[in-house]
Formats: structure tokens, C-alpha cells, sequence
């Protein structure tokens, strides 16, 4: 199974503050690797796939990039909505997998 | 417009068997090149994939859970149903149906179900 791992697995940070999340995958992963993003009580919502291709609807202060084992999402002035919990998915192979996952809270 | 709900009971006794319907409109599975998938998340804690049924009648499990799932799929109701066996208070949590898009490799989830919580009592 490939392994993901979020870091850190939480963040304080401030309205406007630049905010950096770190996936990094057990194996290469190419740039098959999907963020999400899930507010509390509410099911994820995908937010970047293919590593770097921002989902229509979301706002272009997110952004990720990386590939092989390495990710980062970024998010260029942090917005009161944004306070969440982020996961990353490699849909490399199967099993499908997710990291554990970075709440972003104030 | 892609939606899902999932359905099935809330509450389910340790070693009985869950079962669970996910209802999905605006895809067919049977001309898609699409999936279903379920995940579920235990309270407080992280997504964890369960199985998928790819558009072509492929089946994936999750390794550690495989001898207990089964995914079907009742085509023309557009519904896919996941059962687990053997259910135990670890299994509580909330567990999620999603539309896959096979476009970028095995699939991400671009549309998720409202979720549903069980609770399994020991």
C-alpha cells in the first residue's frame, strides 16, 4: 500500500496569513495526488487534483503543486471559510489512500 | 448535476452485518467511465477508502477490510450497495458514498453523499 503523510497534522494561523500543507507519498505517485478540503460536520469537498488542477468553483488562493513523492497545497491569504481540515489522496494505485489529514485552525 | 445520498441504518449491534445503499443521479454506471466509492471516517479522525466499483464492473477493496466487504450495484435503480460483516464498535463512524472520476489514475471523489453516521454498539 502506498502510505501518505500529512505534515503538520495542525496549524494555527490568522485571516491573511500564507498557509503551506506537505504531503509526501511512501512511493512515487507521478502527480496523481487530490486535496480536499472538509469543514466540520460537512462531507470533503475536492479542491486540487492532479497534484496542481484547481476544481472549478474554488478559489485561486489555493494552489498545490509537486510530484513524484512530494505535495504542498498552499493557500495565498487565508479567509475565515478556510479554517478546515485539509487530506490528501494518491490515486496512483489501489488501495486508495489518504493522509491524515492538517486542521487549519485559528 | 451529480448527486449521491447514502442510506441505512444508524445504529447496527456488534457482529451483525451492515448494509448500505448509496442512490446516485445525474451519472449512469453502466455508460460512464466512472465509479462509486465509499469511505468512511471514524469521529475526530481520517478519510479512510472502503471499496470502489469502476464503471466496467471492476471491484477494488481495501486490503485490510476485504474479507468482510461486498460492493454491488443494482444498475437500473442507480444504486450501489456496500456491505460489511462481522461489525464492530471500531467500525463507528460516518461513512460517505462518492462519484469516482477515473480521468487521473484509480480515481479521486468529485462528489461526496451528505454521509451517514452508525453507530455500533457492543
Amino acid at each position: 500500500d502506498i502510505q501518505m503523510t500529512q505534515s503538520p497534522s495542525s496549524l494555527s494561523a490568522s485571516v491573511g496569513d500564507r498557509v503551506t500543507i506537505s504531503c509526501r507519498a511512501s512511493q512515487s505517485i507521478s502527480t496523481y495526488l487530490n486535496w480536499y478540503q472538509q469543514r466540520p460536520g460537512r462531507a470533503p469537498k475536492l479542491l486540487i487534483s492532479a497534484a496542481s488542477t484547481l476544481q472549478s468553483g474554488v478559489p485561486s488562493r489555493f494552489s498545490g503543486s509537486g510530484s513524484g513523492t512530494d505535495f504542498t497545497l498552499t493557500i495565498s491569504s487565508l479567509q475565515p471559510e478556510d479554517f478546515a481540515t485539509y487530506f490528501c489522496q494518491q490515486s496512483y494505485f489501489t488501495p486508495l489512500t489518504f493522509g491524515g489529514g492538517t486542521k487549519v485552525e485559528i | 448535476q451529480i448527486t449521491l445520498k447514502e442510506s441505512g441504518p444508524t445504529l447496527v449491534k456488534a457482529t451483525q452485518t451492515l448494509t448500505l445503499t448509496c442512490t446516485f443521479s445525474g451519472f449512469s454506471l453502466s455508460t460512464s467511465a466512472a465509479g462509486v466509492g465509499w469511505i468512511r471516517q471514524p469521529p475526530g479522525k481520517a478519510l479512510e477508502w472502503l471499496a470502489v466499483r469502476y464503471w466496467d464492473d471492476d471491484k477494488r477493496y481495501s486490503p485490510s477490510l476485504e474479507s468482510r466487504l461486498t460492493i454491488t450495484e443494482d444498475t437500473p435503480k442507480n444504486q450501489v450497495v456496500l456491505t460489511m460483516t462481522n461489525m464492530d464498535p471500531v467500525d463507528t463512524g460516518t461513512y460517505y458514498c462518492a462519484h469516482v472520476d477515473i480521468l487521473t489514475g484509480y480515481g479521486l471523489f468529485d462528489y461526496w453523499g451528505q454521509g451517514t453516521l452508525v453507530t455500533v454498539s457492543s
